[in-house]
């Protein structure tokens, strides 16, 4: 059965911190990972991962996945009050558009 | 940009009734769909494959005669949930693609049965 596991569960910070998000899954099929942010309605893309060792950024967030281990992590770096949300990663299928996705981490951050 | 577009956005609805919910791509044509639920403090669960024209894909355990889909055209797909019990009281949401590797999300409709 298609897995996806994200850890931890929830991250309580201050202001300043930078955050270690992390995403494990087991897959048939892999097509790429993504990850989103959801606040309070629908998730909001942050990046698509395809290969293996290449790093994605977007301001203070970035992104790598490790296709041999399995795993993807997100990085915030010196984290924001808005960051606060939800962050919920996804696994693409080949051969479809349906996103198996993870249990999400929910981050806090504190002033 | 494209933007997948869902009504209402909220509902509230008497134990037993039926209630639609709308997921339209409003500038592309979307021939798949899925439709995902949330319940408080979870993640996103695939509900079904809305198929243009065909009968919808459900996921394991998702019963398909009380999540009615139907997706009767290439922008437009429907979930209703029949017979509505306050257990099916969550987060509704759907996706389409563009092609490629492009989703896009709906803004998602919370339902509360009482």
């Amino acid at each position: 059965e298609d897995k996806v596991v994200q850890s931890p569960l929830s991250l309580v910070v201050h202001e300043g911190d930078t955050v270690t998000l992390n995403c494990s899954y087991e897959v048939t099929n892999f097509r790429s990972l993504l990850w989103y942010k959801q606040e309070k309605k629908a998730p909001t893309f942050l990046f698509m991962l395809t290969s293996s060792g290449i790093e994605k950024k977007s301001g203070r967030l970035s992104s790598i996945l490790d296709k041999k281990e399995l795993f993807s992590i997100l990085n915030i770096t010196a984290t924001q009050t808005g960051d606060s949300a939800v962050y919920l990663c996804a696994v693409g299928i080949v051969n479809t558009d349906k996103l198996i996705f993870g249990t999400g981490t929910r981050l806090q951050v504190f002033p | 940009g494209a933007v997948v577009s869902q009504h209402p956005s909220w509902v509230i609805c008497k134990s037993g009734t039926s209630v639609k919910i709308e997921c339209r791509s409003l500038d592309f044509q979307a021939t798949t769909m899925f439709w995902y639920r949330q319940f408080p403090k979870q993640s996103l669960m695939l509900m079904a494959t809305s198929n243009e024209g065909s009968k919808a894909t459900y996921e394991q355990g998702v019963e398909k005669d009380k999540f009615l889909i139907n997706h009767a055209s290439l922008t437009l797909s429907t979930l209703t949930v029949t017979s509505a019990h306050p257990e099916d009281s969550s987060f509704y949401i759907c996706s389409a693609s563009q092609g490629g590797n492009t989703i896009y999300f709906g803004e998602g409709s919370w339902l509360t049965v009482v």
